[in-house]
């Protein structure tokens, strides 16, 4: 069975503090792909970053970074130097299927909140 | 290009209606979606479609109908409401039905079955 969990169901911190969102997974597909997607409070779901199972460079994007280790089955997100604006619920999902159809199987989500 | 839309943004039902949420994308996207989101359970996968005429289920799809007659639209249809299914729906398109494909969601429908 595919599953993803996101064991931080809140964090705070305070305005540029760094921060690291952690999202372990389970699947027994060898292809496979992560995503990352952010829900500020206005609801809608925007996409971070894609990264495939078998790339694992870690990535920077600004004051993003991801963090991918098929050994330990995580792919963590870190904020550097916070902002009120990264205030929002982050989820991390799995698809899978073997690369055959495109269903996400998300986490139940990070509740960040950047305090000035 | 307007991407996913969904109407209405806010529903309010009785127990026992029925009605349709309404989807579309103008992307010319092969794949569709609907979840649901419930507190502290994340998005869950309603039913799907790989491209038109084409529909399957997801990980929760009871008391939900789903059609795709065009490669626009995907409809969820709630055939009797129950509160149970108050929840936050979002419909999702991608490019292709491949894994890899992001997919782009609508702004979601608040649905409230009383």
């Amino acid at each position: 069975a595919q599953k993803v969990t996101q064991a931080q169901t809140e964090i705070s911190v305070v305005e540029k503090e760094d921060v690291t969102l952690d999202c372990v997974y389970e699947t027994r597909d060898t292809t496979y792909y992560l995503f990352w997607y952010k829900q500020p409070p206005s609801g809608e779901l925007v996409f971070l970053i894609r990264r495939n199972s078998f790339d694992e460079q870690n990535e920077i994007s600004g004051r993003y970074s991801w963090n991918f280790q098929k050994s330990t089955s995580s792919f963590n997100f870190t904020i550097t130097a916070s902002q009120v604006v990264d205030s929002a619920v982050y989820f991390c999902a799995l698809s899978g299927d073997g690369g055959a159809t495109n269903k996400l199987i998300f986490g139940t989500g990070t509740l960040l909140a950047v305090q000035p | 290009n307007a991407g996913v839309t969904q109407t209405p943004k806010f529903q309010v039902l009785k127990t026992g209606q029925s009605m349709t949420l309404q989807c579309a994308q103008d992307m010319n996207h092969e794949y569709m979606s609907w979840y649901r989101q419930d507190p502290g359970m994340g998005l869950r996968l309603i039913h799907y479609s790989v491209g038109a005429g084409i529909t399957d289920q997801g990980e929760v799809p009871n008391g939900y109908n789903v059609s795709r007659s065009t490669t626009e639209d995907f409809p969820l249809r709630l055939l009797s409401a129950a509160p149970s299914q108050t929840s936050v729906y979002f419909c999702a398109s991608s490019y292709g039905r491949r894994s890899y494909n992001e997919q782009f969601f609508g702004p979601g429908t608040r649905l409230t079955v009383l």
